[in-house]
Formats: structure tokens, sequence, C-alpha cells
């Protein structure tokens, strides 16, 4: 069974620039999440997907902060303007249901110069 | 909203000692805690978890207990191998709620 996949890997940009990330899920899972993932913190939620519509946001900056889901199935997540803060490890992960076992994929890691 | 503290955040053993990592939780509504292993480069993969009504949870050298009066949950893994080294994450979820993690805990096992 194929894991999520995330592109691109890395990423470096200077501030005010844009940039968007890609996952695709694991087949059949309904939930989708997309984490932040701060140099030596936990993850932590930005957005929740079930289906195509959105269950939670409310950790999202949505001022700069964009993410969709079209058809329920692949998902991009799109950074404009970025700032120095926002240099993390964006993981997507999905689940079965949204009670079910996270699985995450490796990660697109962010570096803001 | 829920609060996760873990600690600690740095470990050490020799191959063949046991490692526990331990973790509080602030929501008393949390019913589902479980924990993640990180490894480099990587993204966090499920090892075990534990549901409210349970007290404890084994899975071959890695277990789990919880102890919801105090509000605190623990990794034991024994006979530590070096391939365990990696960064444990704990985490809690009421289930209606988003899952919140802990910090995390780099554990390194020395050959």
């Amino acid at each position: 069974e194929a894991g999520v996949a995330q592109s691109p890997r890395y990423k470096i940009i200077e501030k005010r620039q844009s940039v968007a990330f890609w996952c695709n899920p694991i087949s059949g899972h309904a939930t989708l999440y997309w984490y932040q993932q701060i140099l030596g913190q936990g993850p932590k939620l930005l957005i929740q997907f079930q289906n195509n519509g959105v269950v939670d946001d409310s950790q999202l900056p949505k001022d700069r902060f964009s993410a969709e889901r079209l058809k329920g199935v692949d998902s991009t997540l799109k950074i404009q303007p970025a700032k120095l803060e926002d240099s993390a490890v964006y993981l997507c992960a999905s689940s079965f249901t949204d009670a079910g076992e996270l699985f995450f994929g490796e990660g697109s890691r962010l570096t803001v110069l | 909203g829920e609060n996760v503290e873990q600690h600690p955040s740095t470990l050490s053993v020799q191959e063949g000692d046991s490692a526990v990592i331990k973790c509080t939780y602030s929501d008393s509504a949390s019913n589902y805690f479980p924990w993640y292993k990180q490894e480099l480069g990587k993204g966090p993969q499920l090892i075990i978890d534990i549901r409210s009504n349970v007290g404890e949870k084994k899975d071959q050298r890695i277990a789990v207990t919880l102890n919801k009066t105090a509000k605190h949950f623990s990794l034991h893994i024994t006979e530590t191998q070096p391939e365990d080294s990696a960064v444990y994450f704990c985490a809690a979820t009421s289930g209606n709620t988003p899952l919140v993690f802990g910090k995390g805990t780099r554990l390194s096992v020395i050959a």
C-alpha cells in the first residue's frame, strides 16, 4: 500500500515570497491533515479536511496560509507571503476516519531566508 | 484547550536497558493517547496507543500506562536496541478536538 506522498521535500525561499506544498493521501482515506513542525517541537495542526470540507482551521494563519482539497483527494498548502518564522517541516497526514490512526508523509522542509 | 507536557526532552540509555518517557495532559475530557516515533527525515509513525477505558497496554517490548486521575501517561521500552533511537512524541485528544502533541523526547540507545 502506497503511503502519504508529499512534494517538494525541500524548499528554500526568501521572505515575502510564496510557496506551495502538495500532498496525496493514502487511497480511501477521507480525512487529511496539514501539520507544522518547528525544529525541536511537536507537530501542530494547521488544518483538517474531511473529504473536501474543512473540519478545523482554527490554528491556520489565514492572512498568509491557505489550503484546499479539491475533489476530496489530494491537497495543497500555500504560504504567501512567507515570513522567517514559517521555517519548519510541513507534514501531511491522512486517516481512514476522523478518529483513526494518522499516517504521516515524510514532510516538506521549508527554509525562509 | 488541551496542553501536553512531555519529559525528558532527551534520554540516553545503554543498549538492553529500559527507557521511560512521561507525559501529562490538562483536559480531563481527553480519552485517546497515541505515541509516535519519528526517525530522522521521516514523518511520525504510530507505535502504540491507549484509550481511557484501559490502564495499560503492551506490544512486545513497548508498553503504555495511563493514570486518568493524575492525568498522566507513560511509554516504557524494555530491552532497548540501537534501532529504537529516534524522537518520540506523546499526544492526546478527546476525539472532538485536534490531536495535541508533546514537544518530543530524543532517545539515544548507546551500543
